[in-house]
């Protein structure tokens, strides 16, 4: 099983809003990834989680909250976003954070994010 | 810091074969990657060099020189499902830890 599944596949929200992305991955994983990826851009990390910890925040605001409940789980809590977040976002998962001769990334299908 | 180059977009026929390259400027390099993404679809990954040398599998090839920072994907027998984006990334440890950064993509339009 090499999947990885992001909920909900599409999100509307306003600016006042509360929402959660969830990921989830059952290939014993223990690095796991939230990228965002506007139109035609590439992906641009957010967030690693490596053994459950938080290893890497690339400066991102705050209105975005990661949280990794267990080695399978990734949420990426949101709070007061802006029209400007519209985007992808994508959760990925590979062996380990570098640990590993080989860094396959495994990425979920996206959750399409729509901040009015 | 890190940086990719990669073309922008690349046009091919079908049963072509068409190279994308890849050059970077890094630091803490452990290997460069290859992942295609169709329009509407997440990223899979096709490939990954940490050492010098070509990797083969099936019709993606994909070549790395850590001596030049250069690499490349080679794509035989094209087909028109090839059409998507292709990323070339780098991944090592660099301020704040492991990651993988993405080039800016390029995207190949294959035509019949």
């Amino acid at each position: 099983d090499t999947e990885v599944t992001q909920t909900p596949k599409h999100l509307v929200m306003g600016m006042t809003n509360k929402k959660s992305l969830k990921c989830e991955q059952h290939m014993g994983h223990r690095a796991m990834y939230w990228y965002k990826q506007k139109a035609k851009k590439p992906p641009e990390l957010m967030f690693v989680y490596s053994y459950e910890k938080l290893s890497i925040n690339e400066s991102v605001p705050s209105r975005f909250s990661p949280e990794c409940p267990n080695s399978s789980l990734l949420n990426l809590h949101l709070h007061a976003l802006q029209p400007e977040d519209s985007a992808l976002y994508l959760c990925a998962s590979s062996q380990t954070a570098g640990l590993a001769n080989r860094e396959t990334q495994y990425f979920g299908p996206g959750t399409r994010l729509l901040v009015l | 810091g890190q940086s990719l180059e990669q073309p922008s977009e690349v046009t091919a026929v079908e049963g072509a074969i068409v190279q994308i390259n890849c050059t970077y400027q890094t630091s803490g390099f452990y290997g460069l990657s290859w992942y295609q993404q169709h329009d509407g679809g997440a990223p899979t990954f096709l490939s990954y060099n940490a050492l010098d040398g070509l990797e083969e599998t099936g019709r993606f090839s994909s070549f790395l020189s850590r001596s030049d920072s250069y690499g490349y994907l080679l794509l035989q027998e094209l087909q028109m499902k090839d059409s998507a984006s292709y990323f070339c990334a780098v991944s090592g440890i660099y301020t704040g830890g492991f990651k993988t950064i993405f080039g800016a993509g390029t995207r190949l339009f294959v035509k019949a």
